[in-house]
């Protein structure tokens, strides 16, 4: 069966320090790959998609950045964070858009000091 | 684009049947329609899918008209442990790999 995996599960940072948030997935091939951050009590929204090595599209222009340097794993990072990049990172995999929906990950809580 | 409007919220008690209406004027003939219920501090979590006219599980149906320009997805008999909030989700029509979610529904369950 398919399993994702996000590490950590929180982070503290101070303003200005980089980010590395990991995801990856197990039991599939070639899924298209997403991360969305949940600010508090709000919606999900997309940051980048996916579909394959080396392919990454963004959704929301901003110092974040995303890798995908194998095919089952998918990387978020920053050189500087901001205050306004706290939230709720979370990770999803899906074989493909509008069939299967996407399947999360536990999510990444990360607060900016 | 594929957006989708839901209201911002419910209200019901324990032991009624929760109706959750989705509207996605804009939905591309190959997406599907996708529900997923969220607890504070977790990833969303998948309900129930469909591409038109009902579906039905161990914990919810679907019923998508026949244009399937909406969705509603009813909880029977809903608990306390229902409190949630539901996203409806479509997927993006024009760039088949975007996944955009709408606001979703906060469902409040009262005893």
């Amino acid at each position: 069966s398919q399993t994702i995996h996000q590490w950590p599960a929180t982070l503290v940072q101070p303003v200005g320090s980089p980010l590395s948030l990991e995801c990856t997935v197990e039991g599939t091939s070639n899924p298209n790959l997403y991360w969305y951050r949940q600010a508090a009590g709000r919606g999900l929204q997309l940051l980048f998609y996916s579909v394959g090595i080396g392919q990454i599209s963004s959704e929301v222009p901003q110092n974040l950045s995303a890798s995908r340097p194998q095919d089952r794993q998918f990387i978020l990072s920053s050189k500087k964070l901001l205050l306004s990049d706290s939230g709720f990172y979370l990770c999803a995999w899906s074989l493909s858009a509008g069939r299967g929906g996407p399947v999360f990950g536990p999510g990444t809580r990360l607060t900016v000091t | 684009l594929a957006k989708t409007t839901q209201p911002i919220s419910m209200d019901s008690y324990e032991g009624q049947e929760v109706n959750i209406t989705c509207s996605h004027n804009n939905i591309a003939t190959n997406d599907y329609i996708t529900w997923y219920q969220q607890f504070p501090s977790q990833g969303p979590r998948f309900i129930i899918q469909g591409y038109k006219t009902k579906v039905t599980n161990e914990v919810a149906s679907l019923f998508i008209p026949a244009d399937r320009k909406s969705s509603t997805l009813s909880l029977p008999r809903v608990s306390l442990s229902d409190t949630a909030v539901y996203y409806c989700l479509v997927g993006e029509g024009g760039a088949t790999n975007k996944l955009i979610f709408g606001t979703g529904t906060l469902l409040a369950v009262q005893p």
